[in-house]
């Protein structure tokens, strides 16, 4: 049963242009969401975060949208670079402050084309 | 150098072999995880630890043995490797102690089982 769901596996974007990469989730007990980046042979990094309380979090190019009602999580990068070509997760934890356990979604290839 | 690392990053075995992937980090945090990362799965926690000498199942541990005799090093033991278990395998690591409770991620070691 998969809790969180990355249903695009891939996303074209020209450069400059805007990405946006969507989440789902099933679980609403989960109250706080993570975003990571993955580049080939590498580990996956944090790149952004939003608590249940809020419904946008911005930091930078990358902005992150809750939606409870709808249990959607959305993550924009504006503008687009081709630096941004990565797998991205989706991540969610029920419970902030102790040892959040994360369920990851499947991941999100983003392919930032000149 | 500061931050967490795995040995070794690619290893082929055997069916049937025991096989220790090996996890350490520098920053003394408390929370140590193990993830495998499968096409059409994304990331999945084999085990966790909260503290040295104390560890956890998470969704996947069938077949794998974990322990944490220091802070900084958290071992993972194939215990008789199967086909199933080539993967991808992450360690991290976390503080929890304060917003957004990221994970750190270490570069991953490709395992492979024939």
């Amino acid at each position: 049963d998969q809790q969180v769901k990355q249903n695009s596996p891939s996303l074209s974007v020209q450069e400059g242009r805007i990405s946006i990469l969507n989440c789902d989730y099933t679980n609403s007990m989960f109250d706080y969401f993570l975003w990571y980046k993955k580049y080939p042979a590498e580990g996956p990094t944090f790149l952004i975060s939003i608590s249940s309380i809020k419904d946008k979090n911005e930091d930078g190019r990358f902005t992150v949208f809750l939606n409870k009602s709808a249990k959607h999580l959305s993550l924009h990068i504006v503008p687009s670079q081709p630096g941004d070509s990565a797998v991205y997760f989706c991540a969610a934890s029920v419970g902030t402050g102790t040892a959040s356990k994360l369920t990851f979604g499947t991941g999100t290839r983003l392919q930032v084309t000149l | 150098d500061a931050g967490i690392t795995q040995s070794p990053r690619y290893k082929i075995t055997e069916t049937g072999r025991q096989v220790t992937l090996m996890c350490h980090q520098t920053w003394s945090h408390s929370y140590m995880f193990w993830y495998r990362q499968d096409l059409g799965h994304g990331l999945r926690l084999i085990y966790y630890s909260a503290a040295a000498d104390i560890t956890d199942k998470g969704e996947v541990p069938d077949g794998y043995v974990v322990s944490r005799s220091k802070t900084e090093n958290f071992p993972l033991t194939l215990e008789s490797a199967t086909r199933s278990q080539t993967s991808v395998y992450f360690c991290a690591s976390s503080r929890f102690t304060t917003v957004p409770y990221e994970q750190y991620f270490g570069p991953g070691t490709r395992l492979t089982v024939t």
